[in-house]
């Protein structure tokens, strides 16, 4: 059973669009939500990350919007650029510190100039 | 920002050897990670190790594998013997202990066993 879902694989926006990317989790007790950015032959980096007391975090263009009651997030990513164009992972954890990251499976962005 | 090191690149082996992937953490980090990531897909977590012992290991995290990391040496992942589906890049990542605290990952070791 997969615990963390995003919902698409692959999005095309034009560059000054708002990308939205979904994603889901299965576990109550997951409390914390980074989205890692991944450029081909690279590692993950960390992009932003919302604890589930808050609704909502913003830095930057890069926007997370959490429902804790549907178990849903969503990344914005306003204004987009050619160079954002890169694999996004969803993950989460039971914050406690050195716990396990589960990724969801991915959202390839892909910006048109 | 603070790097992983991941030694080496890419390695290939044959079916049956052993393998030992090397990463070099972040200096100051205590939580150390390995993740397991099949063409590009999903990252999955296999194993976490802190103060010189594993946390959490996940199912993938199979008695062929092991970590370790001797004093002030490399983290190490070793597969003893490696299998086919061993094939993927493996990542390994470090942390701060506390909560929040960010995971940084390195770029990675491709794995190919031949």
């Amino acid at each position: 059973q997969q615990q963390v879902r995003q919902s698409s694989q692959s999005l095309t926006v034009w560059e000054g669009e708002t990308a939205i990317l979904n994603c889901s989790y299965e576990n109550s007790a997951f409390d914390y939500f980074p989205w890692y950015q991944q450029f081909p032959g690279e590692g993950p980096a960390l992009l932003i990350a919302i604890r589930s007391v808050s609704d909502k975090k913003e830095d930057g263009r890069f926007t997370i919007f959490f429902n804790k009651r549907e178990k849903n997030l969503s990344l914005h990513i306003k204004d987009s650029q050619p160079g954002d164009s890169a694999t996004y992972f969803c993950a989460a954890s039971a914050d406690q510190g050195g716990r396990a990251l589960i990724f969801g499976t991915g959202t390839t962005v892909s910006v048109s100039p | 920002g603070p790097k992983v090191l991941q030694i080496p690149s890419h390695q290939i082996i044959d079916m049956g050897q052993m393998v030992t992937l090397n990463c070099d953490p972040v200096s100051n980090h205590l939580y150390f990670y390995w993740y397991k990531q099949i063409l590009g897909q999903q990252m999955e977590f296999l194993v976490n190790f802190y103060n010189g012992k594993v946390m959490e290991k996940s199912k993938l995290f199979k008695d062929q594998f092991s970590v370790e990391r001797p004093d002030g040496s490399y983290f190490t992942l070793k597969i003893q013997p490696t299998a086919l589906e061993d094939s993927a890049v493996y990542f390994c990542a470090s942390s701060l202990v506390g909560e929040g605290t960010e995971v940084f990952f390195g770029k990675g070791t491709r794995l190919t066993v031949v």
